[in-house]
């Protein structure tokens, strides 16, 4: 199985700041990589496809990007909104494995 | 508007079944992948089950820790995906999410279904 290895666990930063959450992949995962954001009792909604590729509808200042085996999801200009738990996840070989998730507070 | 929406969990003991389903709305069902994936209390993300549209054969992956204990199937008919959960342990608690391949990969998540194994 591919270990999906995420850095930092949890994180603080204020309102406006630049936050990044690295994901390591124990191996070659060619670029298929997601990105999620979860909310307290809310079903997963992704953000990053194939690493780098926005999905239709998030913000702009969400961007991952990243090749082989290491991968980082960046947050430009933090909101308030933003409080949440972020996970990657690698879709190149079964099974399907995700980062152990970073949790983010707003100070 | 992609719709999934999760039903069946609920409280069950341990090795006892239960069935949990998803249906689907605003796309051609059978054209599309559909996952199953959990999440135990406080915990992360964990994929459990995949199967492919007909196009690609209906083919059927499984996690190795449900494997031989749940089967996923799908009724394109009804727009449903099922996940039927045999000899159920505690560890199996989780709240349950169907997903669907739409434009990629687990683009559109339903809003999952808590199911309880205790006794």
């Amino acid at each position: 199985d591919i270990q999906m290895t995420q850095s930092p666990s949890a994180l603080s930063a204020s309102v406006g700041d630049r936050i990044t959450i690295t994901c390591q992949a124990s191996q070659d995962i060619g670029n298929y990589l997601n990105w999620y954001q979860q909310k307290p009792g809310k079903a997963p909604k992704l953000l990053i496809y194939d690493a780098s590729n926005l999905e239709a509808g998030v913000p702009s200042r969400f961007s991952g990007r990243g090749s082989g085996t290491l991968y980082t999801f960046t947050i430009n200009s933090l909101h308030p909104e933003d409080i949440a738990t972020y996970y990657c996840q690698q879709y190149d070989s079964l099974p399907y494995t995700f980062g152990q998730g970073a949790k983010l507070e707003i100070k | 508007e992609v719709q999934l929406v999760e039903s069946g969990g609920g409280l069950v003991q341990p090795g006892r079944s239960l069935r949990l389903s998803c249906s689907a709305s605003g796309f051609t069902f059978g054209e599309y992948a559909m996952s199953w994936f959990r999440q135990a209390p406080g915990k992360g993300l964990e994929w459990v089950a995949f199967i492919r549209s007909k196009f690609y054969g209906g083919t059927i992956d499984y996690a190795a820790s449900v494997k031989g204990r749940f089967i996923i199937s799908r009724d394109d008919s009804k727009s449903i995906a099922n996940l039927q959960m045999d000899s159920l342990e505690i560890e199996d608690t989780a709240v349950y999410y169907c997903a669907v391949n739409y434009k990629c990969y687990f683009d559109f998540w339903g809003q999952g279904t808590l199911v309880t194994v205790s006794s």
